[in-house]
C-alpha cells in the first residue's frame, strides 16, 4: 500500500535556525497538509496546499512558516527562523479525491528539536 | 469555532469486552466527522469516517462508530477489544468544504489480556 514518507525522521536545530521538512506524499494525491504535534498534546492543523497554492491555514502558520512543492514529488516546510516553541512532532498528510471528505493519510513525522 | 472533546484521557478495558471511546463535536454546519489510531512512533492512521447517510459507520479492524446529530456524538466502538487495540486514538472533525482538520486531544485506549 502506498505511504507519505517524510525525512528526516529527527531534525536537531539551533534557534534561530532554517528548518527544511521533508515529505513526499502519495504519488496520486492531489491535496496535501501539514500537523505538528507537540509533545503529549493535541495534533494541530498546520496548512493544506492544493494547485501549487495555500487553500487553509491556522493562525499557527505565521510568516516563518511557508510551504512549497518544488517538483512532482516532494512538498515541504520551511520554518524560517526556529523558535523553542517550535519543538514538536511534525506529521505531512495526504489525500486523493476532489472533495475534503477523503481520508488523510499521514507519514510517521519528522521529530524537530530546537535546542 | 469547530470543537472536538474527547472526555476520556484514558480507557481501560479486558481484552474480549466490547469498547467505547467517546467523541463529542461542534460545528456550526454538518461535518464531516473521522477517527485515526496512532501507535507509538508512527503517524496517524485512518479508521473511519462519516459523512451522511446511515449513522453506524463500519471501519478497519472491526471498529465501528455511532453518529448522533442530536447530541453531537461520534462514539467509537468495538464489540470485542484485542491486546493490539492499544493506542492513542482521535476524533475528528472538519466542515464540509474545508480542508482544515480539528483534532480531539485523543484518547489512550490500553486493553489487558
Amino acid at each position: 500500500e502506498p505511504e507519505v514518507t517524510q525525512t528526516p525522521s529527527h531534525q536537531v536545530t539551533q534557534m534561530g535556525q532554517e528548518v527544511i521538512l521533508r515529505c513526499v506524499p502519495i504519488s496520486n494525491h492531489l491535496y496535501f497538509y501539514w500537523y505538528r504535534q507537540i509533545l503529549g498534546q493535541k495534533v494541530e492543523f498546520l496548512v493544506s496546499f492544493y494547485n501549487n497554492e495555500i487553500s487553509e491555514k491556522s493562525e499557527i502558520f505565521d510568516d516563518q512558516f511557508s510551504v512549497e512543492r518544488p517538483d512532482g514529488s516532494n512538498f515541504t516546510l520551511k520554518i524560517r527562523s526556529t523558535k523553542l516553541e517550535d519543538s514538536a512532532m511534525y506529521f505531512c498528510a495526504s489525500s486523493g479525491g476532489s472533495n475534503s471528505n477523503q481520508p488523510q493519510h499521514f507519514g510517521d513525522g519528522t521529530r524537530l528539536s530546537i535546542l | 469555532a469547530q470543537s472536538v472533546a474527547q472526555p476520556e484521557d484514558q480507557v481501560n478495558v479486558a481484552e474480549g469486552n466490547p469498547l467505547t471511546v467517546k467523541c463529542t463535536y461542534s460545528v456550526s454546519g454538518n461535518p464531516y466527522l473521522f477517527w485515526y489510531v496512532q501507535y507509538p512512533n508512527r503517524g496517524l492512521q485512518f479508521l473511519l469516517k462519516y459523512i451522511t447517510g446511515d449513522n453506524l459507520v463500519k471501519g478497519s479492524y472491526g471498529f465501528e462508530a455511532e453518529f448522533n446529530k442530536s447530541q453531537t456524538s461520534f462514539h467509537l466502538k468495538k464489540p470485542s477489544a484485542l491486546v493490539s487495540d492499544s493506542a492513542l486514538y482521535f476524533c475528528a472533525v472538519r466542515d464540509i468544504g474545508g480542508f482544515k482538520t480539528i483534532f480531539g486531544a485523543g484518547t489512550r485506549l490500553f486493553v489487558k489480556a
